[in-house]
């Protein structure tokens, strides 16, 4: 099993670019969530999904938008790059009740 | 408003004693108490998860402790070994099940 997988690991965006960062999981889970991890902040919850076609807000939902067609894939949009959004990003997947799985990031510089 | 709070500084401790990571909480009430590993440039790993009506949880080394009076965690990796160098970071899961919220993580050095 490939778990979560991320793509890409890195990226450099100009301001103001947009881009999609992509998320897969093969385990059939149902919840998938979106963070972001920065220096002296720890992880914070940008969205999350509780099943295909159901997404919600999480603590920093700002300038990132996300859809959930399937329930493999939970892409997070970034819509008009800012520097405040320079950050590792980490997507996950779990049921409830179990430990969330990880994938292994994509650290993003805006520039 | 709610909070999580883990020592932000690093514990440091020689091989073979027993570390213990302290992970206190205020303004909630988690359904699950969950721990994570993390190491430098990856992704966190789930380690053990803890119920609202459970008080303690063991995984071979490990020792989850949850006390939902005090609203603290506490973590123990017994017999310590250098590879257990990471930090080591609580979350709390609510009774929605929708959010888990993370605290700031305890860097763990365990010298040989």
């Amino acid at each position: 099993n490939a778990g979560v997988t991320q793509t890409p690991k890195f990226q450099v965006l100009k301001t103001g670019q947009s881009m999609t960062l992509q998320c897969a999981q093969d385990m059939n889970h149902e919840y998938m969530s979106w963070y972001r991890q920065d220096p002296g902040m720890g992880l914070r919850l940008i969205h999350y999904s509780v099943g295909a076609g159901i997404t919600d807000q999480g603590e920093v939902p700002n300038g990132y938008n996300v859809s959930r067609s399937t329930t493999e894939d939970f892409p997070l949009r970034l819509l008009s790059a800012a520097p405040s959004q320079t950050s590792v990003y980490f997507c996950a997947s779990s049921e409830q009740g179990f430990g969330y799985t990880f994938g292994s990031g994509t650290r993003l510089t805006v520039v | 408003s709610q909070k999580i709070e883990q020592n932000s500084e690093a514990l440091n401790i020689q091989e073979g004693k027993t570390a213990t990571l302290t992970c206190n909480y205020t303004n909630y009430s988690p359904a699950y108490l969950q721990w994570y590993r993390q190491d430098p440039g990856r992704g966190p790993v789930f380690l053990l998860l803890i119920r609202e009506n459970e008080k303690e949880k063991r995984k071979e080394r490990l020792k989850v402790t949850f006390d939902t009076t005090l609203k603290q965690s506490l973590f123990h990796i017994t017999a310590s070994q250098p590879a257990d160098s990471a930090t080591y970071l609580c979350a709390l899961e609510d009774n929605a099940g929708n959010m888990l919220t993370f605290g700031g993580g305890t860097r763990l050095m365990v010298k040989p």
